[in-house]
């Protein structure tokens, strides 16, 4: 069974950086492109970016590729979305997803919430 | 970025019914358009991909049409579990960009 499980969300002060982690099993992850969406409380969804298999090709959303780094580790079949410079606009839930184009897999999400 | 315009916004609908939702993207999109199913407080679930391809597991109900511009997605004979929001998105061009979502609920 597919099993991604995000980690790392919580309450953060505006300005500060946060490291979320998406924990994958039950596929061969290093075989796989994978990626992070969000969606804002009662709000739309958002595609924050992807990476491939080796790490050597990265895709940002525009508005977002200066305050978030995604990375992989496929030893660790780990995914991780760093972060900076937060602000009330980054509040909400964070989502780990396989990626082929469309996304057939996602975790349950990880709600980050960023306020004073 | 291609704009992904949904329709309606909210829809009721009974069951047994047949409903349909429609995805109007910016520019053409080749038919790489998905779609999904959100239940409240659960992530979004695959549906469709390539336009028309249904996913494995999800129910024949289900399909999608369409090309160029203009998706629909199509659910017949409604059934209780189906009470969702549905949610276009468009991987033909970076960044992948997502419709605002149909809200279905029962009549």
């Amino acid at each position: 069974e597919v099993k991604l499980v995000e980690s790392g969300g919580g309450l953060v002060q505006p300005g500060r950086s946060l490291k979320l982690s998406c924990a994958a099993s039950g596929f061969s992850f290093n075989d796989y492109w994978m990626g992070w969406v969000r969606q804002a409380p009662g709000k739309g969804l958002e595609w924050i970016g992807e990476i491939n298999q080796d790490s050597s090709t990265i895709n940002y959303t525009p508005s977002l590729k200066d305050k978030f780094t995604i990375s992989r580790d496929n030893a660790q079949n780990t995914l991780y979305l760093q972060m900076s410079k937060l602000g009330s606009e980054d509040t909400a839930i964070y989502y780990c997803v396989s990626t082929t184009g469309w996304f057939a897999y996602w975790g349950q999400g990880t709600l980050v919430t960023v306020s004073s | 970025d291609i704009r992904m315009t949904q329709s309606p916004a909210s829809l009721s609908a009974s069951l047994g019914e047949t409903v349909n939702i429609e995805c109007l993207a910016s520019e053409d999109i080749y038919s790489d358009l998905a779609w999904y199913q959100q239940k409240p407080g659960k992530s979004p679930q695959l549906l469709i991909y390539n336009a028309n391809s249904l996913q494995n597991g999800v129910p024949s109900r289900f399909s999608g049409s369409g090309s160029g511009t203009q998706y629909s997605l199509k659910i017949n004979s409604l059934q209780s579990e189906d009470v969702a929001t549905y949610f276009c998105q468009q991987y033909n061009n970076y960044p992948y960009t997502f419709g605002a979502g149909t809200k279905l609920e029962l009549k």
